[in-house]
């Protein structure tokens, strides 16, 4: 079976610092990994994935993702946070033979603070 | 012109109620999906749909049934709504090639009084 663990369930940062949001995830293969983003009451949009390519991934809206086998890890980064960035971030991790079924993580709500 | 929508967006009924959610994608997908978003945020997949085909039904209550009629459509019907029950229902979808990028509706808020 496999699972995300997202430490801290609400991380606030002030406007222009660096954001870090934190995934673990557990897997018996190597993983797909995703973190989505939802904004209020709105459905997930994809911010970026990993699917055993590059292990620095890019995504949308200045974010990126670093896949580190050896800590289990898929922590999302952006250097300078903004406004428009406050939402509920979910990791979430599959399997590549099923990797359309996803597990979702418990969920970050980032708060960007003047 | 939105990819997956679902309808309706707002669902208040009371205990022992049946009732439905419909959601269409226009993305051509071959599958779709519902997942269940509780008051904590906690997303779990309910079931799965490819090409008409159900491929994914978790452990989910039978009095939740979903339907699809084609490939861009996927219904659920809940029979005999109970408290629980109360929840952000979302519908999603997702191509050919499997990489595990889903589109999701803007979901459909259940509450059962």
């Amino acid at each position: 079976a496999q699972s995300v663990t997202q430490l801290g369930s609400h991380v606030s940062v002030s406007e222009g610092a660096l954001v870090l949001l934190r995934c673990n995830y557990s897997s018996s293969v190597p993983p797909y990994l995703f973190w989505y983003v939802q904004y209020p009451n709105q459905g997930l949009q994809l911010l970026l994935k990993y699917t055993s390519a590059a292990t620095l991934v890019k995504g949308i809206n200045g974010f990126e993702a670093e896949f580190k086998k050896s800590e289990t890890s898929f922590h999302l980064t952006k250097p300078s946070a903004h406004m428009s960035d406050a939402a509920e971030y979910f990791c979430a991790v599959s399997d590549p033979g099923t990797a359309s079924k996803l597990t979702f993580g418990t969920g970050t709500r980032l708060q960007v603070t003047l | 012109d939105t990819a997956v929508s679902q309808t309706p967006k707002y669902l208040v009924t009371q205990m022992g109620n049946d009732k439905s959610i419909k959601c269409e994608q226009n993305l051509g997908h071959d599958t779709m999906y519902w997942y269940k978003q509780d008051s904590k945020k906690f997303l779990k997949i309910m079931f799965s749909y490819n090409n008409k085909e159900l491929i994914i039904n978790e452990t989910v209550p039978n009095r939740f049934s979903p339907k699809s009629p084609d490939k861009a459509h996927l219904n659920l019907h809940i029979n005999s709504l109970e408290l629980g029950d109360s929840a952000v229902y979302f519908c999603a979808s997702s191509g050919r090639g499997g990489t595990g990028e889903l589109f999701f509706g803007e979901g459909s808020r259940l509450t059962v009084l």
